[in-house]
């Protein structure tokens, strides 16, 4: 079945650091692909979307690149700032509900 | 403001009851999620439903319980059947269901513990 999968964490990075987050997908068909964070305690927010193969999703200086013949969706970010710390999470969407990876936590000290 | 509403924040059950978990949107939105959120594990889906009265079970529905009598709400019942309930429990929504390209919505999610 469609499955997602992300990079285990904790991401560690110091403020202004470069971001790279893993993901990467099996799907049949043309799955949309997702990147949502999680601030402790509080749901999912979208951050990002793509819809087709080479589309790129960007919001908040977070950008992703939805790779077909790779089949990735890597979440990056040029200069990661503290309130960036947060719990990020890729999905994909094929048409019922969306399926979620396990999540990664990344922790920006100063 | 348009959004989704869970409620409690917080909830205690002891061993052996029912409890019911409130999810109200005002999106007017078709589908409507349950997951299920545990350290690690990411997101389970328990149910969904993609139009008024009727659902369908997702990839953990055992021990839970569903209803979609109006579109703005679907409520989620974890009865004593559930073998380990203490989670954090999140209810989302998208626009219409059956749809790849569909964004869901999230609410704040309850925090279920038994005691």
């Amino acid at each position: 079945g469609d499955s997602v999968t992300q990079m285990e964490g904790p991401v560690t990075l110091s403020e202004e650091a470069f971001l790279t987050i893993n993901c990467t997908y099996t799907a049949t068909g043309y799955p949309s692909l997702f990147w949502y964070v999680q601030y402790p305690g509080e749901g999912l927010q979208l951050l990002l979307k793509a819809t087709k193969a080479d589309d790129k999703g960007s919001n908040k200086g977070f950008e992703a690149t939805y790779r077909k013949e790779t089949t990735s969706f890597h979440l990056e970010k040029g200069s990661v700032q503290v309130s960036d710390s947060a719990v990020y999470f890729c999905a994909l969407g094929a048409g019922t509900a969306l399926i979620f990876g396990k999540g990664t936590t990344l922790s920006v000290s100063s | 403001d348009g959004g989704i509403t869970q409620s409690p924040k917080y909830l205690f059950r002891k061993e052996g009851q029912n409890v019911t978990l409130s999810c109200e949107q005002n999106l007017n939105h078709d589908a409507m999620y349950w997951y299920r959120q545990d350290p690690g594990q990411g997101l389970r889906l328990i149910y969904y439903s993609q139009i008024v009265n009727d659902f369908q079970k997702g990839d953990i529905a055992e021990g839970y319980s569903v209803s979609r009598e109006k579109k703005e709400s679907f409520p989620l019942t974890v009865t004593s059947a559930q073998k380990n309930p203490t989670a954090f429990y999140l209810c989302a929504s998208s626009i219409a269901g059956g749809r790849r390209d569909t964004e869901a919505f999230f609410g704040q999610g309850t925090r279920l513990t038994v005691v």
